[in-house]
């Protein structure tokens, strides 16, 4: 298994440039979760989908979008890339309900904005 | 509000000295706290969770609601122990979603 992919892996981006990340997992999780990583601040929740058909605002939602567009892929939208979007995105899904359950991450999608 | 604070940015130890990393947290509900670790070159990855009461890695971490604190403890670093470590809180009640600290570096010296 695979766990958690992401694509792409490195991408940099002029101001106003849009893009789209893609984030999948094989094992069946319902909720997914995409993260941005900045040094001093540690990972910020930016959307999350607690399972397939229904997505929910995190802390920093500013500025991006994302589709669960099957039980196994989530992807994060930047519609018009800003300088402050300049970090490591991170994609995590797990099991859902009230168990405290773990999350699995991706490897991150280091994203420059000039 | 949730909020989970990690007052060191950057822990320096010898080789098998002891090492607490400290993790305190706000929250009024029934939080379940974690710890999250990151090698480098690799995924962040679940060290240890409150409710497991476990020993991972020789690392331990007990919950003190009086405190608010989710210490972190080893009583002998490893080299291999250097990473970044991020101290994490989610609530029972809304599901699955983490609030994490802004982490903190450990480095072991030889």
């Amino acid at each position: 298994n695979a766990g958690v992919t992401q694509t792409p892996k490195f991408q940099v981006l002029k101001t106003g440039q849009s893009m789209t990340l893609q984030c999948a997992q094989d094992m069946n999780h319902n909720s997914m979760y995409w993260y941005r990583q900045d040094p001093g601040m540690g990972l910020r929740l930016i959307y999350y989908s607690a399972s397939e058909g229904t997505t929910d605002k995190g802390e920093v939602p500013n500025g991006y979008n994302v589709s669960r567009l099957n039980k196994r892929e989530f992807s994060l939208r930047l519609e018009s890339a800003a300088p402050s979007q300049t970090s490591v995105y991170f994609c995590a899904s797990s099991l859902t309900g009230t168990g405290g359950y773990e999350q699995y991450f991706g490897p991150g999608t280091r994203l420059t904005v000039t | 509000a949730q909020r989970v604070t990690q007052p060191e940015k950057l822990l320096s130890v010898f080789k098998g000295a002891p090492v607490e990393l400290k993790c305190n947290y706000s929250y009024s509900g029934s939080p379940e706290l974690f710890w999250y670790v990151q090698y480098s070159r690799q995924r962040l990855q679940l060290l240890l969770r409150h409710i497991s009461r476990e020993s991972i890695k020789g690392f331990t971490a007990d919950l003190n609601k009086g405190e608010t604190s989710f210490h972190l403890k080893k009583p002998f670093a490893q080299e291999e122990d250097s990473a970044m470590y991020y101290c994490a809180l989610s609530d029972r009640l809304y599901g699955n979603k983490l609030v994490f600290g802004a982490g903190t570096i450990l480095r072991v010296k030889s």
